[in-house]
């Protein structure tokens, strides 16, 4: 099915520890995005990629970085993992334009400990 | 920077009645695009509803429609014959040009 894919769904990490996060789209989409999701904060966008070759700051990225390693996928780096980055990730992407809307992949509940 | 406020972080409703779920936003631009978006227990994001600024007529899906108040700044979401599966967080979302600006959120839960 098309969509966004995100690698993996859930995780637990120490303090200190790294990872990336993986996210696909398969629906040839220019612009995309990584946000993360807090009870009572609605989402939040920690950086986005408006065209393979760009990124760019949201609004949360202190403590991430990102690559977009391709048109299909755009990755998000934690390189040393703090307990305030316990959340819940999600990747989107769009074709750029907002009348053809955003789609999300399914998230990742990441935990660190 | 554009902003989302959603003043009701809950909401209860019986089922087969109706429900509005209130959301403003600020901007200086002329066009734009808002989105309502519907997220279950499953965490999924589902889009429920988009409208564009420059249209009068507000936008409509099946039991989903928004009263548009482009003035106000006004952006709310009525649910019509509310089921048991309309149980979820609700998001109003504004598309800055670049990116998504999210609501806080609305927790709406659906009573027999």
């Amino acid at each position: 099915n098309a969509g966004v894919t995100q690698t993996p769904k859930f995780q637990v990490l120490k303090t200190g520890q790294s990872m990336t996060l993986q996210c696909a789209q398969d629906m040839n989409h220019n612009s995309m995005y990584w946000y993360r999701q807090d009870p009572g904060m609605g989402l939040r966008l920690i950086y986005y990629s408006a065209s393979e070759g760009t990124t760019d700051k949201g609004e949360v990225p202190n403590g991430y970085n990102v690559s977009r390693l391709n048109k299909r996928e755009f990755s998000l780096r934690l390189e040393s993992a703090a307990p305030s980055q316990t959340s819940v990730y999600f990747c989107a992407s769009s074709a750029g334009q907002a009348i053809y809307g955003y789609t999300f992949g399914s998230g990742t509940r990441l935990t660190v400990v | 920077a554009q902003t989302v406020t959603q003043s009701q972080p809950e909401m209860s409703v019986q089922e087969a009645e109706t429900v509005t779920l209130s959301c403003t936003y600020d901007t200086s631009e002329n066009n734009y695009y808002l989105f309502w978006y519907k997220q279950p227990p499953s965490r999924q994001m589902i889009l429920v509803i988009r409208q564009e600024a420059y249209k009068q007529q507000n936008a409509t899906e099946n039991r989903f429609s928004v009263n548009f108040q482009k003035a106000a700044k006004s952006f709310s979401l009525k649910i019509s014959d509310s089921q048991l599966g309309d149980t979820a967080m609700y998001f109003c979302a504004f598309d800055s040009g670049y990116a998504l600006n999210f609501g806080k959120g609305t927790s709406l839960l659906v009573t027999p």
